[in-house]
């Protein structure tokens, strides 16, 4: 079945640092792929999501690329900032839709 | 337009007691998941319901776990004689649809203690 393989964190930036968080996948076919945020002591939000091969998600700065030559969806933004300090998923469907499978969570935190 | 909405937000029980985790999903959702996330973890689906089915049980443990997603009214995760394993935060989700390339939105989750 799909699943997915995420950076281990927890991973501590300075602010405006560039950040990568890897996400890499193995699925049947091409389902849609999603980056959640979970800030401290508060649920999931959805922060972007590629629904195709060579989609670009993007919002609030930060982008990831659907590749399926890699089988990655790696999260990147290109200047972090203190309110980015959160635990970061990466997540798809199970094959044909329904429950979520999720990454670890890859924690990051960001310095003034 | 409401969001997902859980409650109680944080619940403390002590072992061997039952409880009782409600979630109303978005407004225009028919389809309701259940996640857990345990201390240090990621997120481990549980279950998933559409009104008066459960879909997807495959998460859930076989004993004291037990939900439904009524014809009126919210989702209920029950967990009976809880023990203090079943501590973690508790989360619902919605979805419009079950297609694969449907959102799932999350409630702010429900954060059980065990005594």
């Amino acid at each position: 079945g799909n699943s997915v393989t995420q950076m281990e964190g927890p991973v501590t930036l300075s602010e405006e640092a560039f950040l990568t968080i890897n996400c890499t996948y193995t699925a049947t076919g091409y389902p849609s792929l999603f980056w959640y945020v979970q800030y401290p002591g508060e649920g999931l939000q959805l922060l972007l999501k590629a629904t195709k091969a060579d989609d670009k998600g993007s919002n609030k700065g930060f982008e990831a690329t659907y590749r399926k030559e890699t089988t990655s969806f790696h999260l990147e933004k290109g200047s972090v900032q203190v309110s980015d300090s959160a635990v970061y998923f990466c997540a798809l469907p199970r094959n044909q839709g329904g429950k979520l499978i999720f990454g670890q969570g890859t924690e990051l935190s960001v310095k003034p | 337009n409401a969001g997902v909405m859980q409650n109680p937000r944080h619940l403390v029980r002590r072992r061997g007691q039952e409880a009782r985790l409600r979630c109303s999903p978005m407004k225009g959702h028919s389809h309701v998941y259940w996640y857990r996330q345990l201390p240090e973890e990621g997120l481990k689906f549980m279950v998933y319901l559409q009104k008066e089915n459960i879909i997807d049980e495959s998460g859930m443990p076989k004993e004291r776990f037990s939900a439904e997603f009524p014809k009126e009214g919210p989702s209920i995760l029950r967990i009976q004689q809880v023990v203090r394993g079943d501590s973690a935060a508790y989360f619902c989700a919605s979805s419009p649809s079950s297609e694969s390339t449907d959102t799932q939105y999350f409630g702010p989750g429900t954060r059980l203690t065990v005594l």
